[in-house]
């Protein structure tokens, strides 16, 4: 059962445009997500975390949306560049639990 | 200052044989989680230690185990290798638990067992 779903495998967005990458949730007890991006042969690094207690998270380019009713998280990459191009996860967590992680989108930016 | 550090990078065993990988976490941090990651399935939790003791498990078979030591490094064996176990498997570190404050992850040891 696979608590942490991101539906879309792949994603291509041209240079300057929006990206959005989404995220389901079912579990309605997380209280804390991260979103980590992932290049080739190399591990995930951490880019964005919201607290179930906000629906908004901004840093620089990257936003993030927490939508509770829905179980519903997005990030927003404002303007895409080619060196977004990589594998995003999301995760999310029970406190005192670890992190629960999606599957992974692995988004395209074309120049 | 200096990342989180995976030992080895690659790795190709046989069947039936064991493994033992290697992580060092960033220092001062106390927390060193195991994840497995395989295509479509993302990551996989497989344990947690803290300060030398297992804090949580994940849903792997008892052929996989970890340990972690005084000075925070930790080793993950696994087992009776089966051509499942061919996988990227990343340490992350974290100050305190992981869930409390997020992960550094290592860059993995891609492990294929053939």
């Amino acid at each position: 059962d696979q608590q942490v779903k991101q539906n879309s495998p792949s994603l291509s967005v041209q240079e300057g445009r929006i990206s959005i990458l989404n995220c389901d949730y079912t579990n309605s007890m997380f209280d804390y997500f991260l979103w980590y991006k992932k290049y080739p042969a190399e591990g995930p690094t951490f880019l964005i975390s919201i607290s179930s207690i906000k629906d908004k998270n901004e840093d620089g380019r990257f936003t993030v949306f927490l939508n509770k009713s829905a179980k519903h998280l997005s990030l927003h990459i404002v303007p895409s560049q080619p060196g977004d191009s990589a594998v995003y996860f999301c995760a999310a967590r029970i406190y005192g639990q670890n992190f629960v992680f999606g599957p992974g989108t692995r988004l395209s930016v074309l120049p | 200052k200096a990342g989180v550090t995976q030992t080895p990078r690659y790795l190709i065993k046989t069947r039936g044989q064991q493994v033992t990988l290697s992580c060092s976490p960033i220092s001062g941090h106390r927390s060193v989680s195991w994840y497995q990651q395989t295509p479509g399935q993302g990551l996989q939790f497989l344990f947690e230690y803290f300060s030398e003791t297992q804090r949580n498990k994940g849903n792997f078979p008892g052929r996989f185990s970890g340990r972690q030591f005084s000075n925070s490094r930790s080793e993950m064996n696994v087992s009776t290798l089966e051509l499942g176990d061919s996988a990227l498997y990343l340490c992350a570190s974290s100050p305190g638990t992981a869930a409390n404050y997020g992960y550094t992850f290592g860059s993995g040891t891609r492990l294929t067992v053939v």
